[in-house]
């Protein structure tokens, strides 16, 4: 058990359809990342909070949406999407956005499968 | 731009010792990371260098050479519980990691 919390485990949706991936974290922690991880690719950042600021945005398309209401909960808001975007998702927390030996703590990920 | 290499896939034999290697290109460096993630699991962190040398944490030890741009994770006694992704990330002078696509080891009887 990380700490680390996400839900749905697995989502399947279709290309209209609207949905959101929940992750929460029982740590503490001041930031919260948003990762993309495909097959055989490098986790891929796409949204990092710190104190529920936005505080990087990698060129993520539009279609993906966070949100961030307090420093416990992060959600990505999905809508239109393409099969492309069928991958792993995975939230990660630190205690701070930056420095020294702060790792990171994933959650189990939602597989998300786009029809 | 930025860049790290690690293997696509390793066989090992049970008991035996195993070293993954990972080399980095990126701007800046802040520390090295690697985290071991089963199957349908999350990432989980094992260890961290940003000075030059080995760790050692049990059965695994890490190695940096910062003039080399390389790091090696070492696996010792292998278990078959060890069969695993390996990831290596960087954190660059921005302080934003960089992820390598991993390393599948296999561990076989």
């Amino acid at each position: 058990e990380t700490g680390v919390t996400q839900t749905p485990r697995h989502l399947v949706m279709g290309m209209t359809n609207k949905k959101s991936l929940k992750c929460e974290q029982h740590l503490g922690h001041n930031a919260m990342y948003w990762y993309k991880q495909s097959a055989k690719k490098p986790l891929e950042l796409m949204f990092v909070y710190s104190l529920e600021e936005r505080v990087e945005n990698n060129s993520v398309p539009s279609r993906f949406s966070p949100e961030c209401p307090n420093s416990s909960h992060l959600f990505l808001h999905l809508h239109t999407l393409q099969p492309e975007d069928s991958a792993l998702y995975l939230c990660a927390s630190s205690q701070e956005l930056a420095g020294g030996t702060d790792t990171q703590y994933f959650g189990p990920g939602t597989r998300l499968t786009v029809l | 731009g930025q860049n790290i290499d690690q293997p696509t896939e390793m066989t090992a034999t049970e008991g035996a010792i195993v070293q993954i290697n990972c080399t980095y290109q990126t701007s800046g460096f802040n520390g090295l990371f690697w985290y071991q993630q089963h199957a349908g699991e999350a990432p989980t962190f094992l260890s961290y260098n940003v000075l030059d040398g080995l760790e050692e944490k049990g059965r695994f030890s890490s190695f940096l050479s910062r003039s080399k741009g390389y790091s090696y994770l070492l696996l010792k006694e292998l278990q078959m519980k060890d069969s695993a992704s390996y990831l290596c990330a960087v954190r660059d002078s921005n302080y934003q990691l960089i992820w390598g696509a991993g390393t599948k080891l296999i561990i076989k009887p």
